[in-house]
């Protein structure tokens, strides 16, 4: 059984649409998180909620909207693609931090969006 | 605002040589997380590193965590193919529970 799952994997578009991306994770974590990878590789935190909560919201346009219905799920939607969307983009999970004590990441396969 | 280096950036190897990474943050960092991500995957976590100081070992790889919990390295002694990929470290500065990914060593070796 895949731990963090994604869908769709790929995803290609056109500039001005809106799409999801979903997220599920059956680790049975609290925490959840969206991260962008662009084309260099960096890896860039966009969100994290805890018990469905948002809990960090970097400085991301709010274009980018994510919705957590439950714990185990965590899905992207995206209005007015734009070019510079295209990136990877990772779910991920962790247990919740404890007592200043933090977890590690479990990472999904990731959705490659292309915007043309 | 914060950041998190990784130098070098690219680094080519013969196999069987050996390879470090370094890993610098513009903040002291409550703790650091190593991951590696190979070609066309996802990042998978391999060690985290809590204390001042802290070296850690997994067979060939050896983990370190500086004394000011600014900084770490990741030593791979004789390197093999299966290596091969980008590792990343990342951290909270402290206070805070956002991860900070450096900008990643992408390690290939050569047969």
């Amino acid at each position: 059984d895949t731990a963090v799952s994604q869908t769709p994997k790929y995803l290609v578009t056109q500039m001005g649409n809106d799409k999801s991306i979903k997220c599920e994770q059956n680790l049975g974590h609290d925490t959840m998180y969206w991260y962008k990878q662009d084309s260099k590789k960096f890896l860039k935190i966009m969100f994290s909620y805890n018990n469905k909560e948002l809990i960090i919201n970097e400085t991301v346009p709010n274009r980018f909207s994510p919705k957590s219905p439950d714990k185990a799920h965590l899905n992207l939607h995206i209005n007015s693609l734009e070019l510079g969307d295209s990136a990877v983009y990772f779910c991920a999970s962790s247990q919740e931090w404890s007592q200043g004590r933090a977890y590690e990441q479990y990472f999904g396969p990731g959705t490659r969006l292309t915007v043309t | 605002g914060q950041q998190v280096m990784q130098i070098p950036q690219y680094q080519h190897v013969q196999e069987g040589e050996d390879f470090t990474t370094y890993c610098n943050s513009s903040t002291t960092l409550s703790n650091i997380q190593w991951y590696k991500q190979r070609p066309g995957g996802h990042p998978v976590f391999l060690i985290q590193l809590v204390k001042s100081g802290e070296v850690k070992k997994q067979k060939r790889l050896t983990f370190q965590f500086g004394e000011a919990k600014k900084n770490s390295s990741l030593h791979i002694t004789a390197t093999q193919t299966t290596d091969v990929g980008t590792y990343f470290c990342a951290g909270p500065p402290s206070g805070t529970y956002k991860y900070i990914f450096g900008t990643g060593t992408r390690l290939k070796v050569l047969a």
